[in-house]
């Protein structure tokens, strides 16, 4: 079984800051790791993804993601807030060891970024 | 590339209404997944299809819903008859093989009266 979770509700940061969104993880083969994000009233957008290769992972929009073998986690990242940034923010795993294994989402984490 | 193609966008219908939902995935991904999204729930795996063939349907609420994929560029979604309880925003999303990376459509959100 795999799974995900997202400990925060809700991040607030104020534009400017670093901004941090945390996400642990769970499974038993390899860990396909991914970002995506949700701005209302429209589908999830990739941001980022592990595979295999450097524990920091760059994607779109200046968002990052270090893996964290020991600690099972992916937590996202940026150097500076924009209130542009503000949306709903899913963490998801596959097992990269299994053909049919399909993404788990976790529950989602609201970043609200403030002027 | 257009992305993957949802419709309708919105649809408003009343309890015991037949549903269909329509999909179609970005040109080359073989695999096609159906999602539903609601606030209490949040994201839910219904179905999930690989070259065409239904892989992984244990996320299919009743048999009120069905998932039919008859080629590579279109999909849908039945809910017959339809519920309260069935309103949601259902999502469409595709990946290419093998298992890559999942692309959304924009979804469709259902008001079932």
């Amino acid at each position: 079984a795999q799974s995900v979770a997202q400990p925060e509700d809700q991040v607030n940061v104020a534009e400017g800051n670093p901004l941090t969104v945390k996400c642990t993880y769970s499974v038993s083969g390899n860990p396909y790791l991914f970002w995506y994000v949700q701005y209302p009233n429209r589908g999830l957008q990739f941001l980022l993804k592990y595979i295999t290769g450097d524990n920091l992972v760059k994607g779109s929009y200046g968002f990052e993601a270090e893996f964290n073998k020991s600690q099972t986690s992916f937590h996202l990242k940026k150097p500076s807030a924009l209130v542009s940034d503000s949306a709903l923010y899913f963490c998801a795993v596959r097992d990269g060891n299994s053909g049919y294994s399909t993404l788990t989402f976790g529950k989602g984490t609201m970043l609200l970024v403030s002027p | 590339d257009a992305g993957v193609i949802q419709s309708p966008r919105h649809e408003v219908t009343e309890m015991g209404q037949e549903v269909t939902l329509r999909c179609k995935p970005i040109s080359g991904h073989n695999s096609l997944f159906w999602y539903r999204q609601t606030m209490m729930r949040g994201l839910e795996l219904l179905i999930y299809f690989n070259n065409n063939v239904p892989i992984d349907d244990s996320g299919m609420p009743e048999d009120r819903f069905s998932a039919k994929m008859p080629n590579a560029s279109f999909s849908t979604l039945k809910i017959q008859p339809s519920e309260p309880r069935d309103s949601a925003v259902y999502f469409c999303a595709s990946s290419p093989p093998p298992l890559g990376t999942q692309y959304f459509g924009p979804g469709t959100r259902l008001t079932v009266l």
